[in-house]
């Protein structure tokens, strides 16, 4: 079985500045995906980045990136110029790849609750 | 990206009622689809996974006459809610999976928020 560990309940970051948030996981699996969720005040759960586990590159989406050590099992995401609407819960989770390529269960860890202040 | 409504977004009920949540795929076939429960503050708790033509999955825990889930079709799934209680208000979140080989994705409807009275 898969678990997925977000060891900061809450972090806080002053508008414009950067933040990283923390995820590891542990899994015997070797072909997997790893993902992170933003869910805002309204509870939609927003697909922020994706990374899959056989890329060694790191995913980018504008101010999103994220730091994938496979060997360390580690995942985080790091927030560049942080703007209010980044206020959020995010979730770190885990897929593991299936044969068929059809979509398997998501694995959540607990989240970070992230507060961008003024 | 992809979209994935739910409907209705929030409903009230008496108990002893069922109440039905419908998770459509906009722009995408979903082969599976995955119903989840959420209580304040809290990570999601998968409870089942629905996949077309055929009997849902459901999670250890997670009674299945009483949350009964539907996939009739490539980008519909249904769950309902039967006789209704108290202690099933929650957020029930849908979400529907993207498939094909290294894309595989979960993308998320909007949730539906359910009191029973």
């Amino acid at each position: 079985a898969q678990t997925v560990t977000q060891s900061q309940p809450e972090m806080s970051v002053q508008e414009a500045e950067t933040v990283t948030l923390s995820c590891t996981y542990d899994t015997s699996e070797s072909n997997y995906y790893l993902f992170w969720y933003k869910q805002p005040p309204s509870r939609q759960m927003i697909l922020v980045i994706r990374q899959e586990a056989y890329k060694q590159q790191n995913a980018t989406e504008n101010r999103f990136s994220v730091n994938f050590q496979k060997a360390a099992k580690s995942f985080s995401l790091k927030i560049s110029d942080s703007q209010l609407g980044d206020t959020a819960m995010y979730f770190c989770a885990f897929m593991k790849q299936g044969f068929t390529g059809t979509a398997s269960k998501l694995t959540f860890g607990t989240g970070t609750r992230l507060q961008v202040t003024l | 990206g992809a979209v994935v409504s739910q409907h209705p977004s929030w409903v009230i009920c008496k108990s002893g009622t069922s109440v039905k949540i419908e998770c459509r795929s906009l722009d995408f076939q979903a082969t599976t689809m995955f119903w989840y429960r959420q209580f304040p503050k809290q990570s999601l708790m998968l409870m089942a996974t629905s996949n077309e033509g055929s009997k849902a999955t459901y999670e250890q825990g997670v009674e299945k006459d009483k949350f009964l889930i539907n996939h009739a079709s490539l980008t519909l799934s249904t769950l309902t809610v039967t006789s209704a209680h108290p202690e099933d208000s929650s957020f029930y979140i849908c979400s529907a999976g993207l498939a094909g080989r290294n894309q595989e994705t979960q993308y998320f409807g909007p949730g539906t928020r359910l009191l029973v009275l």
